[in-house]
């Protein structure tokens, strides 16, 4: 079966300094791969999805992703965050033979402090 | 254009009753999924529906059920309720038939069972 982990509970960072947010995947064959973000009682908003190319993606909001495979990662980074990017991060992996369905990893909360 | 919108946004119901969950998906997206965000669990997989049929189920019991209508809305279903099925229901819409394809999301209903 796919999946996705996400070794980090909690990410504490500085304002103005760069985020980064830890994604390791397992699955066979090609991986398909996105990260989502959730605000407060919020639904889950697309940041960015790695297919295939570039192993450096660029989404949504400054954010972008590295796919590593050798390593099975596929890290959520910021350049320089924001207050306002305190949030939840949750990254997933197509399902194969599943349509578009994802499965999740655990979540990261992203606390940025001014 | 509107985005997959859902109701209610909250629903409170005694253990033992049902609750009924509705989702209208992003005009043209064939596919609806919903999820279950319990605190402290993340996401998971409850149920996948395209052109009408179920095409994958999670690992939920019998008692979470669904159907997708023939505007492509969805409908979900919960009898006999316990106190665990406390949670936020996402639902999510995507084409089927146009790639990989990233899952949007609607801003939930959370249901509170006491």
């Amino acid at each position: 079966a796919q999946s996705v982990a996400q070794p980090e509970d909690q990410v504490n960072v500085a304002e103005g300094n760069p985020l980064t947010v830890k994604c390791t995947y397992s699955v066979s064959g090609n991986p398909y791969l996105f990260w989502y973000v959730q605000y407060p009682n919020r639904g889950l908003q697309f940041l960015l999805k790695y297919i295939t190319g570039d192993n450096l993606v660029k989404g949504s909001y400054g954010f972008e992703a590295e796919f590593n495979k050798s390593q099975t990662s596929f890290h959520l980074k910021k350049p320089s965050a924001l207050v306002s990017d305190s949030a939840l991060y949750f990254c997933a992996v197509r399902e194969r033979a599943a349509g578009n369905k994802l499965t999740f990893g655990g979540g990261t909360r992203v606390l940025v402090k001014p | 254009e509107a985005g997959v919108t859902q109701s209610p946004t909250h629903l409170i119901k005694t253990r033992g009753q049902q609750a009924t969950l509705r989702c209208s998906p992003i005009s043209g997206h064939t596919s609806v999924y919903w999820y279950q965000q319990a605190l402290g669990l993340g996401l998971q997989f409850l149920l996948w529906y395209d052109e009408g049929e179920e095409r994958n189920r999670g690992n939920f019991p019998p008692r979470f059920s669904g159907r997708q209508f023939p505007n492509y809305s969805s409908e979900l279903n919960v009898n006999a309720l316990e106190l665990e099925d406390s949670a936020l229901y996402l639902c999510a819409s995507s084409f089927q038939d146009r790639g990989i394809g990233e899952l949007f999301f609607g801003e939930g209903s959370r249901l509170t069972v006491l």
